[in-house]
């Protein structure tokens, strides 16, 4: 069965670099999701993607995110300058023609 | 915006006893309502999901019940099994194919051998 695959799995910055988390999301999926989770609590949105521009972004999402489809398997979410808050699991999702959200595996990211 | 809230956050019970996890919803017109089994460091997984048109729907242990005119939305789980132990998530979203979820705050299920 396809699955949402997401790279690296753990990533080590320190504050105020730059990190790019990548997923490759279901081959003929259309819809593409970023999503984080800080330790032990619940899962929040942070932006949806579709036709190649965003769709949805929460709060969460400021002017420190990017999001980029940059071929036609990527999907990459860019954190400009990262803050000790952003220590999080990152998982990306995808969805083809039905509502039903396909999550990655995550990337860990802590920021030092 | 929408609004989850998940209750118990924690719930311990014998193997083949039922779990019952509860969710309330703020927004009327959300209508797509999932549920995601997380184990430790894995990724959320699908495990059973109910649209507004539907006030009850089930696969094989796990059952989903829908009140839309109260807002809330319950998960059934029969027979329960220590592999069952997970946190379950409810989720809401307005449905369509490019809607954020909104996930509540988790349940902790522990199945006690």
């Amino acid at each position: 069965e396809p699955e949402v695959t997401q790279t690296p799995s753990h990533q080590v910055t320190q504050m105020g670099q730059e990190v790019i988390l990548r997923c490759v999301p279901i081959s003929n999926h259309l819809y593409f999701y970023w999503y984080r989770q800080i330790l032990g609590q619940k899962v929040e949105f942070l932006v949806s993607f579709y036709n190649n521009e965003i769709s949805e972004k929460s709060e969460i999402f400021d002017d420190q995110f990017s999001v980029e489809r940059p071929d036609g398997s990527n999907f990459t979410l860019k954190i400009r300058s990262t803050k000790l808050e952003d220590s999080a699991m990152y998982f990306c999702a995808s969805t083809g023609q039905g509502e039903t959200q396909y999550f990655g595996p995550g990337t860990r990211l802590l920021v030092l | 915006g929408e609004n989850v809230e998940q209750h118990p956050s924690t719930l311990s019970v014998q193997e083949g006893d039922s779990a019952v996890i509860k969710c309330t919803y703020s927004d009327s017109a959300s209508n797509y309502f999932p549920w995601y089994k997380q184990e430790l460091g894995k990724r959320p997984q699908l495990i059973i999901d109910i649209r507004s048109n539907v006030g009850e729907k089930k696969d094989q242990r796990i059952a989903v019940t829908l009140n839309k005119t109260a807002k809330h939305f319950s998960l059934h789980i029969t027979e329960t099994q220590p592999e069952d132990s997970a946190v379950y998530f409810c989720a809401a979203s307005k449905g369509g194919s490019a809607r954020q979820l909104t996930f509540g705050s988790g349940t902790q299920l522990t199945v006690l051998p």
